[in-house]
């Protein structure tokens, strides 16, 4: 099984601030990669696939890059509502398989 | 509007059986691949199964093997989950997620709580 890794596993960033998220997973995935924002008592939002492309509709705020193990989520000009945790998914193989989530907090 | 709708959770005691369901809108049904994620209270996301379009080819995480199915009705553009052997650490929100076709998710449902406890 492919075991993904997130870090750091929690941030605290301020408003206007640029911010990375590293996933890593334990073996090859080639870009598939997929990033997923979850705030408290709400269902996960799709945010991108296939290591960098953004699902419709997500700003362009939200970056990714990487491929084979290594992985990054870029958030450019932190806004109130971009406070939220961040999962990283591999679907490259069964069992499909995330990310224990980074926390993004206001500094 | 892609919308998915999960209902079926409640209480259940161990050992006991509980069927989700997710009733999908807003796109072809039977085209895309669907998928049940938990969520156990204050835990991180977790892959439970995945079927295919036309429901010929399912896959399970090993957690929930032997013990959980997944079905789908394309006529009635629903998804099923269909839970037994329940256990304590089954408890958690399970959300339905419908796949694109780049097999990443890319919309969700608003979960629904399956508790198991005595």
């Amino acid at each position: 099984d492919i075991q993904m890794t997130q870090s750091p596993s929690s941030l605290s960033a301020s408003v206007g601030d640029r911010v990375t998220i590293t996933c890593r997973a334990s073996q090859g995935i080639s870009n598939s990669l997929a990033w997923f924002q979850q705030k408290p008592g709400k269902a996960p939002k799709s945010l991108i696939y296939a290591a960098s492309s953004l699902h419709i509709g997500v700003p362009s705020k939200f970056s990714g890059s990487g491929s084979g193990t290594d992985f990054t989520l870029t958030i450019s000009s932190l806004q109130p509502e971009d406070f939220a945790t961040y999962y990283c998914q591999q679907y490259n193989s069964y069992p499909r398989s995330f990310g224990q989530g980074t926390k993004l907090e206001i500094k | 509007e892609v919308q998915l709708l999960e209902s079926g959770g409640g209480l259940v005691q161990p050992g006991g059986s509980l069927r989700l369901s997710c009733a999908a809108s807003g796109f072809r049904f039977s085209n895309y691949a669907m998928s049940w994620v938990r969520q156990a209270p204050g835990k991180g996301l977790e892959w439970v199964s995945r079927i295919s379009g036309s429901g010929d080819s399912t896959d399970y995480a090993d957690s929930v093997k032997g013990r959980f199915t997944i079905s789908r009705d394309n006529y009635k553009n629903t998804l099923y989950l269909q839970l037994n052997s329940l256990r304590a650490e089954d408890t958690a929100v399970y959300y339905c997620a419908k796949e694109n076709y780049m097999d990443s998710f890319d919309y969700w449902g608003q979960g629904t709580l399956v508790t198991v406890s005595s």
